[in-house]
């Protein structure tokens, strides 16, 4: 079976440090990929998508990247927060084929800026 | 393009009742239409998807929802609700002719399910 992993859960971090979020999908192969936030317990914003390694796409320029080294790992990055980064992270995945697939999600990740 | 309308910010409802949860959409071409279930500090689970076939489809946990092409609507029920089924429910929507794999996301609605 499929399993999607994010590490850390948690995280407090200052303003003006960097940042290096982490997801893992085991079980699967070549997974669509996904970067969404969550502020204030409600709607999801999509941040990122990746089709394949190296490919990825912005959904809205902000002060954030993301990367895929290999297969099943993505990862969201910053060189320097802001205050309005804080939220809770969550990393998704889909199968290749297309529109049908479901969106699986990982446990997420709760980042404060200080 | 597409979207996604969850017109009620929070339901509440007597343990033992029924529920629904209301949730419309907007795509321009076929629609895939999935709920999903957030509990605090929880990544979103999925409940069901609609994607062609019958009208009614069963999920997770009890839950079915209604996809009603002349409504465009897509809303999430069940017979009987409990104390446990209390979270923050989300209604999702993809445009089958575009854009394979990016969901549309509504704003969520809890779901309080009272003793």
């Amino acid at each position: 079976s499929q399993t999607i992993h994010q590490w850390p859960a948690t995280l407090v971090q200052p303003v003006g440090s960097p940042l290096s979020l982490e997801c893992t999908v085991e079980g699967t192969s070549n997974p669509n990929l996904y970067w969404y936030r969550q502020a204030a317990g409600r709607g999801l914003q999509l941040l990122f998508y990746s089709v394949g390694i190296g490919q990825i796409s912005s959904e809205v320029p902000q002060n954030l990247s993301a990367s895929r080294p290999q297969d099943r790992q993505f990862i969201l990055s910053s060189k320097k927060l802001l205050l309005s980064d804080s939220g809770f992270y969550l990393c998704a995945w889909t199968r290749l084929a297309g529109a049908t697939d479901t969106q699986y999600f990982g446990p997420g990740t709760r980042l404060t800026v200080l | 393009a597409q979207s996604v309308a969850q017109p009620e910010d929070q339901v509440n409802v007597a343990e033992g009742n029924p529920l629904t949860v209301k949730c419309t959409y907007s795509v321009s071409g076929n629609p895939y239409l999935f709920w999903y279930v957030q509990y605090p500090n929880r990544g979103l689970q999925f409940l069901l998807k609609y994607i062609t076939g019958d009208n009614l489809v069963k999920g997770s946990y009890g839950f079915e929802a209604e996809f009603n092409k002349s409504q465009t609507s897509f809303h999430l029920k069940k017979p009987s609700a409990l104390v446990s089924d209390s979270a923050l429910y989300f209604c999702a929507v993809r445009d089958g002719n575009t854009n394979a794999g990016k969901s549309t996301f509504g704003d969520g609605t809890t779901l309080t399910v009272k003793p």
